[in-house]
């Protein structure tokens, strides 16, 4: 199994390009996650999916930030404009049922906007 | 609001002694903590969560309702228990994980 699998790992783009941040969860998961780590803030939820459906979305900073689940074995998350704040390194993770249960995580994807 | 704080952002460490990462946290509910652990080069992974009250290589943390705190403790630490630490949260609202922002642990020989 290879887990949570995201791509691309690393992506370099200009300001004002569009961004794209895949996610394929472990299969059989019903809740995914987007999440984004900085230096200044740490890692910090975006917004998360229950059975493909978006249920909190408060942490996406502004709207420029998108995401979406066509299905449950995939996930976006899509930066348009980008600007360089946006640097940061974004997870996606996975998990089955409730709070109890543990969230698996992806290698992330580090970005960087110039 | 919830929040966790990780007072330490680094902590080092002889490899034998006892290591304490601290959590604290603010949240009027009743929440879900967690410790997660990234090696390096190695996925952020659950370290141990608060329910199980699990060891997990050797490490326990205890809940303390009353301070609001969630330390992790370890009595020899190992090098191979160098890494980056994180304390989460979920409220019992909601299935997200609150994270701290980290503690370095270094244990060096």
């Amino acid at each position: 199994d290879a887990g949570v699998i995201q791509s691309p790992r690393h992506e370099v783009t200009e300001m004002g390009q569009e961004v794209t941040l895949r996610c394929k969860p472990i299969s059989g998961h019903d809740y995914l996650f987007w999440y984004r780590q900085t230096m200044m803030r740490g890692l910090e939820l975006l917004i998360y999916f229950n059975n493909n459906v978006p249920i909190d979305d408060s942490g996406m900073p502004e709207d420029r930030f998108s995401a979406k689940m066509p299905n449950a074995s995939f996930s976006t998350l899509k930066i348009q404009p980008s600007e360089p704040r946006d640097s940061a390194v974004y997870f996606c993770a996975s998990s089955f049922g409730t709070a109890n249960y543990e969230q698996y995580f992806g290698p992330g994807t580090r970005l960087t906007v110039t | 609001a919830q929040r966790v704080t990780q007072p330490e952002k680094l902590l080092s460490v002889f490899k034998g002694a006892p290591v304490e990462l601290k959590c604290n946290y603010s949240y009027s509910g009743s929440p879900e903590l967690f410790w997660y652990v990234q090696y390096s080069r190695q996925r952020l992974q659950l370290l141990l969560r608060h329910i199980s009250r699990e060891s997990i290589k050797g490490f326990t943390a205890d809940l303390n309702k009353g301070e609001t705190s969630f330390h992790l403790k370890k009595p020899f630490a190992q090098e191979e228990d160098s890494a980056m630490y994180y304390c989460a949260l979920i409220p019992d609202s909601g299935y997200a994980l609150n994270f701290g922002k980290g503690t370095s642990l270094l244990v060096t020989p």
